[in-house]
C-alpha cells in the first residue's frame, strides 16, 4: 500500500523559513517523480514544484521559484521542500504527491496517483 | 504559460448526468487528468489520460478531450459524488503542472 506522510509544517513569522518533508513507503521510491501541491484557504489546487526520479531535474511554480527548494534522498525514501523568504501569501496546506510516469510522452511527469494528507502551513506575525 | 479553465459550480439532479469541462488551448493534444477532492481530504485520481479510469473508480465516471475542450462526466449523480474536481496536465513548453481552478459539483 502507497503512503505519503508530511511533515514539518507549523506556524512561522514572514520572511521565516522551514523544511517540508514526505516519507513515502509502499513502492519503488527511485522510480518515480514527486510533487509538492498547495491549497490556500478557501482556494484551489495549486502546483509548487516537482522533481525527477534520480533528482536530477527540478521544476517551480512562478510563485515559489527563487525561494523554495525540493529535493530528495532515494536512500530515505523520503522528498525535501525547504521554504525561504516565506510570505503570508505561503498560507496553505501543502500536500506531497507520487507521479505516474507520462506512458504517452515516456517522462516521469504523469498524473499524480497518490497523495498524502497534507500538512498545514501558516506564515503570520 | 498555460491556463485551464473550468466553471466554478456545476449542478445535477440525484440520477442524472453532469459534465464538468476543462478548456485550453488545444488541450486536444495533451493527456487530462482529473482529481475529485472531498471537504477536508486529499484530492483523489479519477481519471487519467482523458478517458482512463484507475483501478476503484466507478463505470459512472467517463471522460473525452477534443478540440479545446476536456470533459469530466459522472452519469446517475449520487449524493457522494458532491466534491470540487480538478482537471490537470502537464504543459512540455514550460516544464510545469498546471491545474484548472476546479468545479464544485452540488448534487441537488
Amino acid at each position: 500500500e502507497v503512503q505519503l506522510l508530511e511533515s514539518g509544517g507549523g506556524l512561522i513569522q514572514p520572511g521565516g523559513s522551514l523544511r517540508l518533508s514526505c516519507a513515502a513507503s509502499g513502492f519503488t521510491f527511485s522510480t518515480f517523480a514527486m510533487t509538492w501541491v498547495r491549497q490556500a484557504p478557501g482556494k484551489g489546487l495549486e502546483w509548487v514544484s516537482s522533481i525527477s526520479n534520480i533528482g536530477d531535474s527540478t521544476h517551480y511554480g512562478d510563485s515559489v521559484k527563487g525561494r523554495f527548494t525540493i529535493s530528495r534522498d532515494n536512500s530515505k525514501n523520503t522528498v525535501y521542500l525547504q521554504m525561504n523568504s516565506l510570505r503570508a501569501e505561503d498560507t496553505a496546506v501543502y500536500y506531497c504527491a507520487k507521479m505516474a510516469w507520462d506512458i504517452i510522452l515516456i517522462i516521469p511527469y504523469g498524473q499524480l496517483d497518490y497523495w498524502g494528507q497534507g500538512t498545514r502551513v501558516t506564515v503570520s506575525s | 504559460s498555460y491556463v485551464l479553465t473550468q466553471p466554478p459550480s456545476v449542478s445535477v439532479a440525484p440520477g442524472k448526468t453532469a459534465r464538468i469541462t476543462c478548456g485550453g488551448n488545444n488541450i486536444g493534444s495533451k493527456s487530462v487528468h482529473w482529481y475529485q477532492q472531498k471537504p477536508g481530504q486529499a484530492p483523489v485520481l479519477v481519471m487519467h489520460y482523458d478517458n482512463d479510469r484507475p483501478s476503484g473508480i466507478p463505470e459512472r465516471f467517463s471522460g473525452s478531450n477534443s478540440g479545446n475542450t476536456a470533459t469530466l462526466t459522472i452519469s446517475g449523480g449520487e449524493g457522494g459524488d458532491e466534491a470540487d474536481y480538478y482537471c490537470q496536465v502537464w504543459d512540455g513548453s514550460t516544464d510545469h503542472v498546471v491545474f484548472g481552478g476546479g468545479t464544485k459539483l452540488t448534487v441537488l
